[in-house]
């Protein structure tokens, strides 16, 4: 596709559970970004991959998140034993380089923890 | 992890006038800006962005302008329109930094009719 494709949009887990979202960058772009926004706020940054150098997981907010990048393509982020306070819209972006392009943000997906 | 997860402000604005949206950002080495547009359930989406050896920038309706010495950026929105209504944030990134965009806490941007 054009743009960056993220599935699913919505999903409805139960607490304790392990979710699994998926990121498709747009082909050829080297960084690549998952962001959580939690309803009416601001984003809020998780990690980070460029090329084949170490994500940066900073912005992890515990060990139950974690991320891959395969093949320095699709990316998939997993959040384990679910909490209510994961609930929000996970967005996905990437740009063709790191630094000094604009970043194109995928739709989201909408995390619903019940 | 870094966010600037707080309330919005919003800014209301009657259409057909122009909107001003400022930002403070944080890093001081940060050396790429972005203004972002968000529309309900949907993603940022990109509006214009500047270099820090620019001070001003335009674009069709809009202009952002960058002051280094106080960290402040502004987006300008010349004669604003219903579709203008959308959340706004600013986004910094640093060429010294870890290269992740930070983005600035966001304001609600509510054109009246």
């Amino acid at each position: 596709g054009a743009g960056v494709s993220q599935s699913p949009s919505n999903k409805v887990t139960e607490k304790g559970k392990d979710v699994e979202l998926r990121c498709d960058p747009i082909s050829g772009h080297t960084a690549l970004y998952w962001y959580r926004q939690s309803l009416g706020q601001g984003l809020e940054f998780l990690i980070y991959f460029q090329g084949n150098s170490a994500p940066d997981k900073s912005g992890l907010p515990s060990d139950r998140f974690s991320a891959e990048r395969t093949g320095g393509s699709v990316s998939t982020l997993t959040i384990q034993r679910t909490q209510q306070e994961d609930s929000a819209v996970y967005l996905c972006a990437s740009s063709l380089k790191s630094i000094h392009t604009e970043a194109f943000f995928g739709q989201g997906t909408r995390l619903t923890v019940v | 992890g870094e966010s600037v997860g707080l309330h919005l402000p919003t800014l209301s604005v009657q259409e057909g006038d122009n909107s001003i949206i400022n930002c403070a950002y944080s890093n001081s080495a940060s050396d790429y800006f972005i203004w972002y547009k968000q529309e309900s359930g949907k993603g940022p989406q990109f509006i214009i962005d500047i270099r820090s050896n620019m001070d001003k920038r335009q674009g069709q309706r809009v202009t952002v302008l960058l002051n280094k010495t106080v960290k402040h950026l502004s987006l300008q929105i010349a004669a604003t329109q219903p579709g203008d209504s959308a959340v706004y944030f600013c986004a910094e990134n640093s060429l010294s930094g870890t290269y992740k965009y930070i983005f600035g806490t966001g304001t609600r941007l509510k054109v009246l009719a």
